[in-house]
């Protein structure tokens, strides 16, 4: 069964910093671009980072770039997300999500079950 | 900057036909994803690239295009289908992702 399992959220003072994880299973995780996505309170979805089966093609959202970093380990079937400079704007529910296809960009078709990420003082 | 706009409700009742458009910038040369959410669930993949349903998703559910606005289509609504919908779309050479801002759609 496909499965993805995010961990490491919690509750953080603006500025501060946190690493989300996320352990994947059921596929062959080394072949597929991985994303992650969040959704703010009430709010709606917004892509925020994804990296390539290989981990050499990396892009952000123009939100998080220069303070999230996003990584992957292939010999664990693990994907990361460093959080740094944290906002109050970063509280949301962060979803680590696969995409359908193999190598290429196309569409998400399995996601985590999210982690809760709180930003407040 | 790439925007997807969609109207914030629909409502139809059990067994109607449900539309739910998404509209932005140079539709023509893109292709789009539909996602379903449900209250306290993880979004759901309906359709990708534009018309393609994935494993498991009923026929009842299809994605057209026209012009500068491309709808998501759910024949023979059922109560179950109530739910936020999202489309999305590949932007800069799918080096980034932008979501339309959802529909909520009401099964009267």
């Amino acid at each position: 069964q496909v499965q993805l399992v995010e961990s490491g959220g919690g509750l953080v003072k603006p500025g501060g910093s946190l690493r989300l994880s996320c352990a994947a299973s059921g596929f062959t995780f080394s072949e597929y671009y991985m994303n992650w996505i969040r959704q703010a309170p009430g709010r709606g979805l917004e892509w925020i980072a994804h990296i390539s089966s290989s981990g050499f093609i990396i892009s952000y959202a123009d939100s998080v770039r220069g303070r999230f970093t996003i990584s992957r380990d292939n010999a664990r079937n693990s994907l990361h997300l460093q959080m740094d400079s944290l906002r109050a704007e970063d509280t949301a529910v962060y979803y680590c999500v696969k995409d359908i296809e193999q190598l290429v960009v196309s569409a998400m078709d399995v996601w985590g079950q999210g982690t809760t990420v709180a930003v407040s003082s | 900057s790439f925007e997807l706009t969609q109207p914030p409700s629909v409502s139809v009742a059990p067994g109607q036909t449900a539309r739910i458009p998404c509209s932005g910038d140079a539709l023509p040369k893109r292709y789009f994803n539909w996602y379903q959410q449900k209250p306290g669930q993880a979004p759901l993949l309906l359709i990708y690239k534009d018309n393609e349903r994935p494993s498991g998703i009923p026929e009842r559910f299809s994605g057209s295009s026209s012009g500068a606005t491309v709808t998501l289509t759910i024949s023979g609504v059922q109560a179950e289908d109530e739910a936020d919908y999202f489309c999305q779309s590949p932007h800069n050479s799918a080096t980034s992702w932008v979501f339309g801002g959802g529909t909520k759609l009401t099964v009267l």
